[in-house]
C-alpha cells in the first residue's frame, strides 16, 4: 500500500481558501486518492476521491498532477466548522480494500 | 437511508474482561471493516468481513475476533482486555468505492 505524508497541522483564518497537500510517491497504477474529514469522537467522513487531474464536488476540490505522486485538497472559504483532522488515503478503488490511515492533518480555523 | 450504526456508544470494562461491539452497515453495503483509533492517532485497521468471512486482517492479536451475519451486520469481540485497548472503535461499511464510517464505540478499560 502506498504510504502518504501530510503536514501534521495547519492554521487558517475564516473565509480563506485552505490547501492541504499529500505526498504519495509510491502510488500504484490502479490506486485512487481519497480524502476523509474527522471531527473529535466521530467517524471519518468521506470528502472527495479522484484518480487524476481535478475533481470538484460541493464541499472541496482535489488536484492531482500528471505524475500522481502528490495531491492537494482545496477547501474554499473555510469556516470554524471546518476545524477537523483531514486524512489522505491511497489505495485501490474497491471498497473491499484495506484502507490505511496516516496521522492526518489537523486544521484549525481561526475566527 | 440509515448510515452505519454502532452500539453501544460508550462502554467501560475492567482489565481482563471481554467485550462485544456491534455494527449495522449502511443499507446495501456488504463489506464491514473494523478500526481502532487511539487518542490523537489515525484509525488502525483491525480486520474486514465479507460474505461472513474474515477477508483481511491488520496487525492485531488473536484476542481480537469478529463475525459477520447473513444480514451483513457485524460484531467485534475483544478478549482479555488490556488497558491499551482503550480507544474509539470504528466500523466502516462499503460496497464499491469508498467507506462509510459509523460514529464509533468509545471503550475505556480500567
Amino acid at each position: 500500500l502506498a504510504k502518504t505524508t501530510q503536514p501534521i497541522s495547519m492554521d487558517s483564518y475564516e473565509g480563506q481558501e485552505v490547501n492541504i497537500t499529500c505526498s504519495h510517491n509510491n502510488i500504484a497504477t490502479n490506486d485512487y486518492i481519497t480524502w476523509y474529514q474527522q471531527f473529535p469522537s466521530q467517524g471519518p467522513r468521506f470528502i472527495i476521491q479522484g484518480y487524476k487531474t481535478k475533481v470538484t464536488n460541493e464541499v472541496a476540490s482535489l488536484f492531482i498532477p500528471a505524475d500522481r505522486k502528490s495531491s492537494t485538497l482545496s477547501l474554499p472559504r473555510v469556516s470554524l466548522s471546518d476545524t477537523a483532522v483531514y486524512y489522505c488515503l491511497v489505495g485501490d478503488s474497491g471498497g473491499y480494500q484495506k484502507v490505511t490511515f496516516g496521522t492526518g492533518t489537523k486544521l484549525q480555523v481561526i475566527p | 437511508d440509515a448510515g452505519v450504526t454502532q452500539s453501544p456508544t460508550h462502554l467501560i470494562k475492567t482489565r481482563g474482561q471481554q467485550v462485544t461491539l456491534r455494527c449495522s452497515p449502511k443499507s446495501g453495503h456488504d463489506t464491514v471493516s473494523w478500526y481502532q483509533q487511539a487518542l490523537g492517532q489515525g484509525p488502525q485497521f483491525i480486520f474486514q468481513y465479507y460474505e461472513e468471512e474474515e477477508r483481511q486482517r491488520g496487525n492485531f492479536p488473536d484476542r481480537f475476533s469478529g463475525h459477520q451475519f447473513p444480514n451483513y451486520s457485524s460484531e467485534l469481540n475483544v478478549n482479555a482486555l488490556l488497558l491499551g485497548d482503550s480507544a474509539l472503535y470504528l466500523c466502516a461499511s462499503s460496497l464499491d468505492r469508498g467507506y462509510t464510517f459509523g460514529s464509533g464505540t468509545r471503550l475505556t478499560v480500567v
